[in-house]
């Protein structure tokens, strides 16, 4: 079984531009959650997708938006890049099913740094 | 809202060495509790998982921890430690909700 797949794996933005990362899940996984990354920091929630309807949302601003389609797969998009916004930004998918107890099974991320 | 608390940031131990890193949640309620290992370059993989009935769990590569209610404690262990263990450790907690919480890591290096 192929794992989840994150494209593309670095990523060179500037302050003030848009970037949209990409997260194929494992097949027949229906949640996908996003990370992100950053030294010290451990990993902060964004944003969890489950059938296409986002059921849980970190404490990040607007900014950070994310989608899912019918196949699962899912994109998370950032507006108005900010410094702070560098960090490795992570996808993990699950089974995802209510009373589940599917563990989260992790993409190898996605570098993101902004100048 | 939940929390997780990794309260070794950073720890050094030659080969051979016994391991313990702790890991402290504040949920009240019914929760899974997961260890992830990091190791340089590749991605988080699950080492071991608590879900219910005996409270300790072992894992893969000789990890276990042990799940203490009381204490909303989970702790990672390992009685021998060997160079290949380098990496980082975080602590997980899933909630009622289906929602993850990670501890901020810890990076574990080991000298051979």
């Amino acid at each position: 079984k192929a794992g989840v797949t994150q494209t593309p794996r670095y990523l060179i933005k500037t302050r003030g531009q848009q970037v949209t990362l990409s997260c194929s899940p494992i097949s027949g996984h229906r949640s996908v959650s996003w990370y992100q990354q950053t030294p010290g920091q451990g990993l902060q929630f964004l944003f969890e997708y489950f059938s296409e309807t986002q059921r849980n949302k970190g404490n990040f601003p607007g900014r950070f938006s994310g989608r899912q389609f019918s196949n699962s797969r899912s994109e998370m998009n950032v507006s108005t890049l900010e410094l702070g916004d560098s960090a490795l930004y992570l996808c993990a998918s699950s089974l995802g099913g209510t009373g589940n107890n599917s563990p989260l099974h992790f993409g190898n991320g996605t570098r993101l740094t902004v100048t | 809202a939940q929390s997780v608390s990794q309260h070794n940031h950073h720890v050094i131990l030659s080969e051979a060495a016994s391991l313990e890193l702790g890991c402290n949640y504040s949920y009240g309620g019914t929760v899974n509790l997961f260890w992830y290992v990091q190791y340089p370059g590749q991605h988080l993989q699950l080492l071991l998982k608590y879900f219910s009935g005996d409270p300790l769990v072992k894992g893969i590569k000789g990890f276990e921890a042990e799940f203490i209610k009381s204490k909303f404690s989970f702790n990672l262990r390992k009685p021998s430690v060997q160079w290949s263990d380098t990496a980082e450790y975080f602590c997980a907690v899933r909630d009622n909700f289906n929602k993850f919480y990670f501890g901020s890591g810890t990076k574990l290096n080991v000298k051979p």
